[in-house]
């Protein structure tokens, strides 16, 4: 089976710009959550998206937001970037049900300058 | 508020040298604790699940032991490949969702 794919891969931006990062999980795999990653802060969860709902969000602005597709892909979106949003985001995908096991994709390098 | 500690920050090892590394967590209710291999840029590897007190994985030189506190990585006769961060996260009872919360990782290098 493929595993998680991103794109893209690496992303510049300015502040005050909006972004949108995609994933696309592993086949027959319903949830998606996603994660930023900076060295001060760690893996800190975003939110999880299951069968196109939001069913759990962590404690970030409003300026971050996804979706999920019928395919289950899904997007990630950023608006009125700021410095402090640089950071590899990641994200992961697994069943969704069950103990099941989260899988990661390689992560799109977000640099906001 | 859950919690997930690792340590040591960073460990630096020579080939052949085993040790231990350390996850100790703190939650209402634990559904699984999970570990994780990460090389610099790129996105989390999966190693391990543990689901109860008692519990043991293995894996090539890596085993994996559960308490109802902590989890162990122990690592036998590392080589230099065997450098990288390694991630430890929970998922908590009660809690809908696949959502994990990760400890903040240990260093390790495996010196030749």
């Amino acid at each position: 089976k493929a595993g998680v794919t991103q794109t893209p891969r690496y992303l510049i931006k300015t502040r005050g710009q909006q972004v949108t990062l995609s994933c696309s999980p592993i086949s027959g795999h319903r949830s998606v959550s996603w994660y930023q990653q900076t060295p001060g802060q760690g893996l800190q969860f975003l939110f999880e998206y299951f069968s196109e709902t939001q069913r759990n969000k962590g404690n970030f602005p409003g300026r971050f937001s996804g979706r999920q597709f019928s395919n289950s892909r899904s997007e990630m979106n950023v608006s009125t970037l700021e410095l402090g949003d640089s950071a590899l985001y990641l994200c992961a995908s697994s069943s969704g049900q069950g103990k099941d096991t989260q899988y990661f994709g390689p992560g799109t390098r977000l640099t906001v300058l | 508020e859950d919690q997930v500690t690792q340590s040591p920050e960073a460990l630096r090892l020579q080939e052949g040298e085993s040790s231990s590394l350390n996850c100790s967590y703190t939650v209402s209710g634990l559904r699984g604790l999970f570990w994780y291999r990460q090389d610099p840029g790129k996105g989390p590897e999966f190693l391990f699940t543990l689901y109860s007190a008692g519990e043991e994985k293995e894996k090539e030189r890596l085993k994996a032991t559960l308490t109802k506190k902590e989890s162990f990585l122990h690592i036998t006769a590392p080589k230099p490949e065997d450098s990288a961060t390694y991630l430890c996260a929970v998922q908590v009872e009660g809690t809908s969702g696949s959502r994990l919360t990760f400890g903040e990782g240990t260093q390790l290098t495996v010196n030749p």
